[in-house]
């Protein structure tokens, strides 16, 4: 089945430490997104990437970065983790930047834990 | 700019009740409307969309949801809740905003039901 896969579903790292999650996608999407959401929270966009022009939104820290190396990756880094770090992020795709009906589809997450 | 609001936080319901979950969104545009859910430590699946035509957009799980333009509203209803429909659920919003499609989404509502 085509998807969004997210690896790992949990990273704990150390404060500082830089740390690097990964997306992949089968469903040959042009758009792949970078969703943070903190526990009990709506999820914040951070950015995305549509086919390689990457767009980020105006209030994400520069400690977060993206790389989208072919059109099935795309990796958050985050530089120096904080404990305010800590939250789930989720990748989602969709087919086109234009194609609002279409809505995204979501990896299941990963959980970040900073120590 | 376009905006969501879930006016519950936590829906705490009986199985088998009834349950409607409530969203209003704020946006001077056409705007597509979609309920997700998502389960504990997982990604966000799509329940439902609103698009175009039949205000009454209907699940293959028993939900359903009514966009109502006049009152800006698109709740979701379910006649007959199970223990299974236990999670959080996400009201978002797309539309065009700074040349491509973005969605917004509510805060999310936690539906708890009791046996």
């Amino acid at each position: 089945d085509a998807m969004v896969i997210q690896n790992p579903r949990y990273q704990v790292t150390q404060f500082g430490k830089p740390v690097t999650l990964s997306c992949s996608q089968t469903l040959n999407h042009n758009v792949m997104y970078w969703y943070q959401q903190k526990s009990s929270q709506a999820p914040k966009l951070l950015f995305h990437y549509y086919d390689k022009d990457f767009n980020n939104e105006a209030d994400t820290p520069d400690n977060f970065q993206s790389r989208r190396p072919n059109t099935s990756f795309c990796f958050l880094d985050i530089r120096s983790p904080g404990l305010g770090d800590a939250a789930m992020y989720l990748c989602a795709t969709s087919r086109d930047r234009g194609a609002g009906g279409y809505g995204y589809t979501f990896g299941s997450g990963t959980r970040l834990t900073v120590v | 700019a376009q905006s969501v609001t879930q006016l519950d936080s936590q829906v705490p319901v009986f199985e088998e009740a009834p349950v409607e979950l409530r969203c209003n969104y704020s946006s001077s545009v056409s705007v597509y409307l979609f309920w997700y859910v998502q389960y504990p430590n997982q990604g966000l699946q799509l329940l439902l969309k609103y698009l175009s035509g039949s205000t009454l957009v209907e699940s293959i799980n028993g939900f359903e949801a009514e966009f109502n333009k006049s009152q800006t509203s698109f709740h979701l209803r379910k006649p007959s809740v199970h223990i299974s429909d236990t999670a959080e659920y996400f009201c978002a919003v797309s539309g065009v905003s700074g040349g491509y499609n973005k969605l917004i989404f509510g805060a999310g509502t936690r539906l708890a039901v009791h046996p």
